[in-house]
């Protein structure tokens, strides 16, 4: 079965700091990708996603993640992360036949200090 | 921003109690979910619905857990005889096209259920 996995559970940053957060996925098919962000008390948003096309992919609030297929990674960044992007990010998969499931990572709570 | 929405935001329930999780997703999506996240560990897929019938489930969806499309308008998950580890936060969500056409899942705040 798929799997995702999201090394850094907790992440503490200073204001101004650059951002990488890791996504490491198991399947060897066609896979659509997934970042969501969750801010305390609010719901899952969607950050970015990638399907097809270029593998660096834009999101909202000056995010941005690369997928690199052979590594099977799809690993979020920001260059310059600010107090108000503390939150859980949920790196998440899903197959690109068949299945409409999503499959998450354990998340990352990040703790941005102003 | 179109949203979806649940209620209740948090429910107590005795074991063995019925439950009904109620959400009502974006108006002009067709496809419905619910996902579920236990304290501390990952959000898990349960089930997605198309067309007034599941389309996958996962094992987690056993016999206990139940689907519903009332009405044009709610999407409700009911859990007939809750046991203590039901206890988490439960996410609605929904689609306007099945995920691999490139579609966003969209979710709800999510409905905190305590099983005591």
């Amino acid at each position: 079965a798929q799997s995702v996995s999201q090394h850094n559970h907790h992440v503490i940053l200073s204001e101004a700091a650059s951002l990488e957060l890791g996504c490491n996925y198991s399947y060897g098919g066609t896979v659509n990708l997934f970042w969501y962000v969750q801010y305390p008390g609010q719901h899952l948003q969607l950050l970015l996603k990638y399907f097809s096309g270029d593998p660096l992919v834009k999101g909202i609030k000056g995010f941005e993640a690369e997928f690199i297929k052979s590594k099977f990674s799809f690993n979020l960044r920001k260059p310059s992360v600010q107090w108000s992007d503390t939150a859980e990010y949920f790196c998440a998969v899903s197959l690109n036949t068949g299945f409409q499931k999503l499959v998450f990572g354990t998340g990352t709570r990040l703790l941005v200090s102003p | 921003e179109p949203e979806v929405t649940q209620t209740p935001s948090h429910q107590v329930t005795q074991m063995g109690q019925e439950v009904i999780l109620r959400c009502v997703p974006i108006s002009n999506h067709l496809y419905f979910y619910w996902y579920r996240q236990i304290l501390g560990q990952k959000v898990e897929f349960l089930v997605s619905f198309y067309n007034n019938e599941i389309s996958e489930k996962s094992e987690i969806f056993d016999d206990q857990f139940s689907v519903e499309r009332p009405d044009g308008s709610n999407f409700t998950l009911k859990i007939r005889s809750t046991k203590l580890e039901d206890s988490a936060m439960y996410f609605c969500a929904s689609s306007e096209d099945s995920v691999r056409s490139g579609n966003t899942i969209y979710f709800g705040e999510g409905s905190w259920l305590t099983v005591v």
